[in-house]
């Protein structure tokens, strides 16, 4: 089991771009959420995805988008970045979204944006 | 509004000395609570979690937590830190719905 894969590992982008993050969930897993980790601080909450919708999102801009795809994989799109937007970006996956179901995380991708 | 509040952005222990990680919550309600673990240039890893059963909780690599109600608290500990402990730790809360709060973390430095 491969466990929960995202990709890119590392990206730079210039301010005013847009990007694509992506992010494969751990086998059997039908539950996607991503979280924005700046450097020094713990993880915050963007938006979870369920059955290809949006569940529910936390205090992020419009600018802040994703997608879920038929077979639980999701991406995350930002657009119009500001240097504020450089952070590590986190995928985690789960089945289902109870209160105490845990939740796989992925590496994460560095994004840069200069 | 819910929040989780990690005292001491570090924490630095000699090996085989007590590691003490403090959290604290804010919550209406009974929060689920977790600690993560991240090493660098990782993703965060599960320690262990809590959900009303017992409030002495165990955990993976010999670390456990306490969820102390009266206090709002759920400390972390482990009797002898190792070595490969260092990693920075997160304390996390949910208390419903689909949203996981996490704390700042807390950097773990081991002494030799």
């Amino acid at each position: 089991d491969a466990g929960v894969t995202q990709s890119p590992t590392h990206l730079i982008k210039t301010r005013g771009q847009q990007v694509t993050l992506r992010c494969s969930p751990k086998s059997g897993h039908d539950t996607v959420s991503w979280y924005q980790q700046a450097l020094g601080q713990g993880p915050q909450f963007i938006f979870q995805y369920y059955e290809e919708e949006e569940r529910q999102r936390g205090n992020f801009p419009d600018r802040f988008s994703g997608h879920q795809f038929p077979n639980y994989s999701s991406e995350l799109n930002v657009n119009a970045l500001l240097l504020g937007d450089s952070a590590l970006y986190l995928c985690a996956s789960s089945l289902g979204s109870g209160r105490n179901t845990e939740a796989f995380f992925g590496q994460g991708t560095r994004l840069t944006v200069v | 509004a819910q929040s989780v509040t990690q005292l001491g952005s570090h924490v630095s222990v000699s090996e085989g000395a007590l590691v003490l990680l403090r959290c604290n919550y804010s919550s209406s309600v009974p929060p689920y609570l977790f600690w993560y673990v991240q090493y660098p240039n990782q993703g965060l890893q599960l320690l262990l979690k809590y959900t009303s059963a017992a409030t002495l909780v165990k955990g993976i690599n010999g670390f456990e937590a306490e969820f102390k109600k009266s206090e709002t608290s759920f400390h972390l500990t482990k009797p002898s830190a190792h070595m490969s402990d260092a990693a920075e730790y997160f304390c996390a809360a949910n208390t419903g719905g689909f949203k996981t709060i996490f704390g700042a973390g807390t950097r773990l430095f081991v002494k030799a």
